[in-house]
């Protein structure tokens, strides 16, 4: 079981370039997230696909597009990257447990720079 | 809408100090509260939750009891390690909220040898 996996690790783009993060999470969850991680900031949701073939805006998804390519990958594209989109995002998928609630498990996160 | 205050960071404590770190939130209905923990160069890993008033969580050593009457979820351990360096989030899930997690902003624990 490898949990969550994200690629890549790390990312430098120059303003305008686009890139595509890839995230998959081979725990049979139909859940799964995008969020970005700032200093001071916390991290904030950008998109999140309640289960296969759904997608819906989080709190800052403004020059982001994700697609839910089937229940294992959710990726986030940036179109036209720019510096204020220097962060760390982080993919991550849920496991819901009835009366208990849920349990959100976090991938390893993906470190992109835009110069 | 719902929303996480942490206290403002860094701490910095020596080993074997009791450790308090305050979360308070505002949010409709009936929220679950969770504490995440960030080592260095790692994604959030699920530290302790609660999902209903007076409940307590508790794990490695850490604990945190829901307090609704006064809308906080703080986290304490009696004696922290140089091992629990690292980042400490507070956050909340509202009831019907498809499980969507609203974060505090985090706050650095150093613990000195």
């Amino acid at each position: 079981n490898a949990g969550v996996t994200q690629t890549p690790k790390f990312q430098v783009l120059k303003t305008g370039q686009s890139m595509t993060l890839q995230c998959a999470q081979d725990m049979n969850h139909n859940s799964m997230y995008w969020y970005r991680q700032d200093p001071g900031m916390g991290l904030r949701l950008i998109y999140y696909s309640a289960s296969e073939g759904t997608t819906d805006k989080g709190e800052v998804p403004n020059g982001y597009n994700v697609s839910r390519l089937n229940k294992r990958e959710f990726s986030l594209r940036l179109e036209s990257a720019a510096p204020s989109q220097t962060s760390v995002y982080f993919c991550a998928s849920i496991k819901l447990q009835g009366a208990l609630g849920f349990t959100q498990y976090f991938g390893p996160g993906t470190r992109l720079t835009v110069l | 809408g719902n929303s996480v205050t942490q206290m403002e960071g860094p701490v910095t404590l020596s080993e074997e100090a009791f450790l308090t770190i305050n979360c308070t939130y505002t949010a409709t209905g009936y929220p679950s509260l969770f504490w995440y923990v960030q080592y260095p160069g790692e994604g959030l890993q699920l530290l302790l939750k609660a999902t209903k008033a007076d409940d307590k969580g508790s794990n490695k050593g850490f604990e945190a009891t829901y307090r609704k009457e006064t809308t906080s979820f703080h986290l304490e351990k009696g004696s922290v390690q140089v091992s629990d360096s690292a980042v400490y989030f507070c956050a909340l899930s509202s009831t019907g909220a498809n499980s969507k997690l609203t974060f505090g902003k985090g706050i650095t624990l150093s613990v000195r040898p």
